[in-house]
């Protein structure tokens, strides 16, 4: 399978507990995307990657969270001392920069519950 | 501030008919309208997308409907099928800094019966 995969699936963890999830994109893509899904609603997004260079970051994306890329291949986004808030789907994304349509192709999510 | 307004939240169409969502924009920097299709549990899988330069775009019994001048565009789906009963949401981008991520509505939960 060569599409974007993401681990863990699921992560149930205790409030004020740190988490990280590992997103792994398509191998020759250059950019890398974090979202996040609330029961309910679109994905919104959170941080995207060039390569190994973080771009931009949401207001969303509190002190709290950190993302990576340190060899511009796979991505972690840790979350430090969660909150009951934090619970959501984790959704990454990657796309190949350069192409006339950048199509961004979604892993299956990681999906975390703060209890 | 919502920035890609999409409607009805949820459709119940019969099988055979029509399904049409639509979805409304505000930034002019966006240019590239996608619609993706997600199923419980999966991550959002891409179905199709437009750029403004076009009206309209078909793929197989999948349709979408763009107006640059109302910022509007509409997800046709022809011969709707219990297979296609999931949530879509359309979702807009544009290519300069700070327009390059996704801004997606807010879904609509499509159910097809026989």
């Amino acid at each position: 399978d060569t599409g974007v995969s993401q681990d863990p699936r699921h992560k149930i963890t205790k409030r004020g507990q740190n988490v990280t999830f590992r997103c792994d994109p398509i191998s020759e893509h250059n950019r890398l995307y974090w979202y996040r899904q609330t029961l309910g609603q679109g994905p919104e997004f959170l941080t995207y990657f060039q390569n190994e260079a973080q771009l931009e970051k949401s207001r969303l994306l509190s002190d709290r969270f950190s993302a990576e890329r340190p060899k511009g291949s796979f991505s972690t986004l840790e979350i430090q001392r969660t909150e009951q808030g934090d619970s959501a789907m984790y959704l990454c994304a990657s796309s190949y920069r350069g192409l006339i349509q950048e199509t961004q192709y979604f892993g299956p999510g990681t999906r975390l519950l703060v209890l | 501030q919502q920035q890609v307004k999409q409607s009805p939240q949820s459709l119940i169409v019969q099988k055979g008919g029509i399904s049409i969502i639509n979805c409304a924009y505000e930034n002019t920097a966006f240019d590239y309208f996608p619609w993706y299709q997600q199923f419980p549990g999966k991550g959002p899988a891409l179905l199709i997308a437009i750029r403004p330069d076009v009206s309209e775009k078909k793929e197989g019994r999948f349709t979408i409907s763009f107006n640059k001048s109302a910022k509007q565009f509409s997800l046709h789906i022809m011969d709707s099928q219990p297979g296609d009963s999931a949530t879509y949401f359309c979702a807009a981008r544009g290519t300069n800094f700070g327009n390059e991520k996704l801004t997606f509505g807010t879904g609509t939960r499509l159910t097809i019966i026989p």
